[in-house]
């Protein structure tokens, strides 16, 4: 049972550069979500979907799209990336919106110079 | 938006008991409250989930007072694998999700 799956575990980019993070669960979650998670910060919301063709912004959206063609999958794009979107970025799934448990990734360490 | 606060660290021995309390003064009366536990190189893993009073699972205890205000997470008897960052989480995902707010978590260091 793969669970939440990321692609790559690490990165390096160029400023200017663009990339798409991976992420694709098993669980047929209805749910998913990106964070990022800087040094000495909790996780802060990127972008979330709450079902394929449903996306929504989070906290913080500047700089990434996202878009969920399928259940399973919910990639997030950087289209020019900066030094500042240096971080770790962490992909979770849960069964429904409201209150369920998520279920995270094990994370993409990005660096961007 | 409710805002969670927890202590930065905390120490403590193995088989002794922990309790990490999150302050969430802003709590709506429809969130609920949610512990993670993240090791290095690995994303939160979710612990337990609460309302309001006491719950208990197999790892853990999460109590809740009645104004919601707060919250503790009761680890009994914690092993060095207990070492780990700890993340109060207050809201719910249904409306806007910009209310789902992590903390800034707890660094629970157990000794031997």
């Amino acid at each position: 049972n793969a669970g939440v799956t990321q692609t790559p575990k690490f990165q390096v980019l160029k400023t200017g550069q663009s990339m798409t993070l991976q992420c694709a669960q098993d669980m047929n979650h209805e749910y998913m979500s990106w964070y990022r998670q800087d040094p000495g910060m909790g996780l802060r919301l990127i972008h979330y979907s709450v079902g394929a063709g449903i996306t929504d912004q989070g906290e913080v959206p500047n700089g990434y799209n996202v878009s969920r063609s399928t259940t399973e999958d919910f990639p997030l794009r950087l289209l020019s990336a900066a030094p500042s979107q240096t971080s770790v970025y962490f992909c979770a799934s849960s069964w429904g919106q409201r209150d369920q448990p998520q279920h995270f990734g094990d994370g993409t360490r990005l660096s961007i110079l | 938006l409710a805002k969670t606060t927890q202590p930065i660290s905390m120490d403590s021995y193995e088989g002794q008991e922990v309790n990490i309390t999150c302050s969430h003064n802003n709590i709506a009366t429809n969130d609920y409250i949610t512990w993670y536990q993240q090791f290095p190189s690995q994303g939160p893993r979710f612990i337990i989930q609460g309302y309001k009073t006491k719950v208990t699972n197999e790892v853990a205890s999460l109590f809740i007072p009645a104004d919601r205000k707060s919250s503790t997470l009761s680890l009994p008897r914690v092993s060095l694998s207990d070492t780990a960052v700890y993340y109060c989480l207050v809201g719910g995902l249904s409306g806007s999700a910009r209310q789902l707010t992590f903390g800034s978590g707890t660094q629970l260091t157990v000794l031997p």
